[in-house]
């Protein structure tokens, strides 16, 4: 009930291509969805993050999407770059404020 | 650089040690939060403090506590240690008592060998 699925576990992408990542929850009580991206020996930061009131969001080349009755959210990254190699984790809070839960991560590759 | 400290960046003990971890916050920050990186489970979220009061609880073993002082800084505790303890302890702070909704700006990690 309080895992966050995550798929693919790893993903290459050309530069220029479109990189989708996708995660599904069981929970109805999340109520709040960020993405984080993590490089290697830093920490998380986060990317973009979205409530389900909205199906979509988009910040630059990032876009959330968000499908409540599904009960799954997708990051689409337009034009990958190289630098944006990473790993990315979904992450989704209960609406009690109480526990916070991250998908398994996603090892973006993005060839130049 | 996210502006949020931790010390040490690397731990090496034995099992049945205990370890103090810290962290301090970026200024202005109230509320902490600690989490847990490890190849088995992923990154876990332990526990959250806000201006010096425990706020959320997540998945902390008993082993393992903390603690936020009147200067804002935060220890993570944790004793027992077993091999298993070993992984990335990140630190994380965020302006406000909004749990996980505010920004949380991670630190850069302490990473915990048990041996």
């Amino acid at each position: 009930q309080q895992q966050v699925k995550q798929s693919p576990q790893s993903l290459i992408v050309q530069k220029g291509g479109i990189s989708i990542i996708n995660c599904a929850y069981e929970n109805t009580a999340f109520d709040y969805f960020p993405w984080y991206q993590q490089f290697p020996g830093k920490g998380p930061a986060l990317l973009i993050a979205i409530r389900p009131d909205v199906s979509e969001k988009k910040e630059g080349r990032f876009t959330i999407s968000f499908n409540k009755s599904a009960k799954q959210f997708s990051l689409h990254i337009m034009d990958s770059q190289p630098g944006d190699s990473a790993t990315y984790f979904c992450a989704a809070r209960d609406n009690y404020g109480q526990n916070f839960v991250f998908g398994p991560g996603t090892r973006l590759s993005v060839l130049p | 650089d996210s502006g949020v400290t931790q010390t040490p960046k690397h731990l090496i003990t034995a099992t049945g040690q205990r370890v103090t971890l810290r962290c301090s916050p970026r200024s202005g920050d109230l509320s902490v939060y600690w989490y847990q990186q490890s190849l088995d489970q992923g990154l876990q979220f332990l526990i959250q403090y806000y201006n010096g009061e425990e706020r959320a609880k997540g998945n902390i073993l008993e082993r393992f506590s903390a603690q936020q002082f009147p200067d804002l800084h935060s220890e993570l505790n944790l004793s027992s240690l077993e091999l298993g303890d070993s992984a990335l302890y990140f630190c994380a702070s965020s302006l406000t008592t909004r749990s996980f909704t505010d920004t949380q700006y991670f630190g850069p990690g302490t990473r915990l060998t048990v041996l």
